[in-house]
């Protein structure tokens, strides 16, 4: 079985570009998550759906950053502008009912 | 926010040893889980914990949920090469279902030859 899927795993931009990353939840799952994670401040919830509707956006540090979730087998992270400091490595996950997340590989951005 | 404090930091054992971690808060969590992450790699889940005093194991991984619900340890028997990693405890922070999870900072764990 497919597990999560992000694209790209590795992205290298300017400062000021637009960013997009992407994931594909485990099939039936239901709610999906974003976390970035830094050696300064380790791994942090960013945002979370539940059947495609967000719940909570509080870690999103910013108005540069937006997710969306249009269907329930595809997620978004914007960052527009980035800057160097969203320099991390960007991981979704899924669930079904209950608290086990599963992972995907994660995206490693490069802001310059 | 609620935090999750693991110890320690990192560890430096030899392949054979016997391996103990803790993860601590200084809140109530309903439900503890252990994640493995390997360089490169999303973390994995090893085991979760869903009720106090709860022991599972996993092969040669051992779990608890403490009693006070405020702490859990993780215990990897006769380690080998690819238990190398960094293992970090996680938990949703308002009370269980689908919500976001609050992780700790990891283990580095470390086999020298």
């Amino acid at each position: 079985d497919a597990g999560v899927i992000q694209s790209p795993r590795h992205e290298v931009t300017e400062m000021g570009q637009e960013v997009t990353l992407r994931c594909k939840p485990i099939s039936g799952h239901n709610s999906l998550f974003w976390y970035r994670q830094t050696m300064m401040r380790g791994l942090e919830l960013l945002i979370y759906f539940n059947n495609n509707v967000p719940i909570d956006d509080s870690g999103m540090p910013e108005d540069r950053f937006s997710a969306k979730m249009p269907n329930a087998s595809f997620s978004t992270l914007k960052i527009q502008p980035s800057e160097p400091r969203d320099s991390a490595v960007y991981f979704c996950a899924s669930s079904g009912s209950g608290t086990r997340q599963f992972f995907g590989p994660g995206t490693r951005l490069t802001v310059l | 926010g609620q935090q999750l404090n693991q110890s320690p930091q990192s560890m430096f054992i030899q392949e054979g040893e016997d391996v103990s971690m803790n993860c601590t808060s200084s809140s109530i969590f309903n439900t503890w889980l252990w994640y493995k992450q390997d360089p490169g790699e999303g973390p994995v889940l090893l085991i979760a914990l869903y009720k106090a005093g709860e022991l599972t194991s996993n092969g040669r991984l051992t779990a608890q949920f403490g009693i006070t619900r405020k702490d859990s340890f993780l215990n990897i028997s006769a380690s080998i090469p690819s238990d190398v990693g960094i293992y970090f405890c996680a938990g949703p922070p308002s009370g269980g279902g689908a919500d976001g999870l609050t992780f700790g900072k990891g283990t580095h764990l470390i086999i020298q030859p």
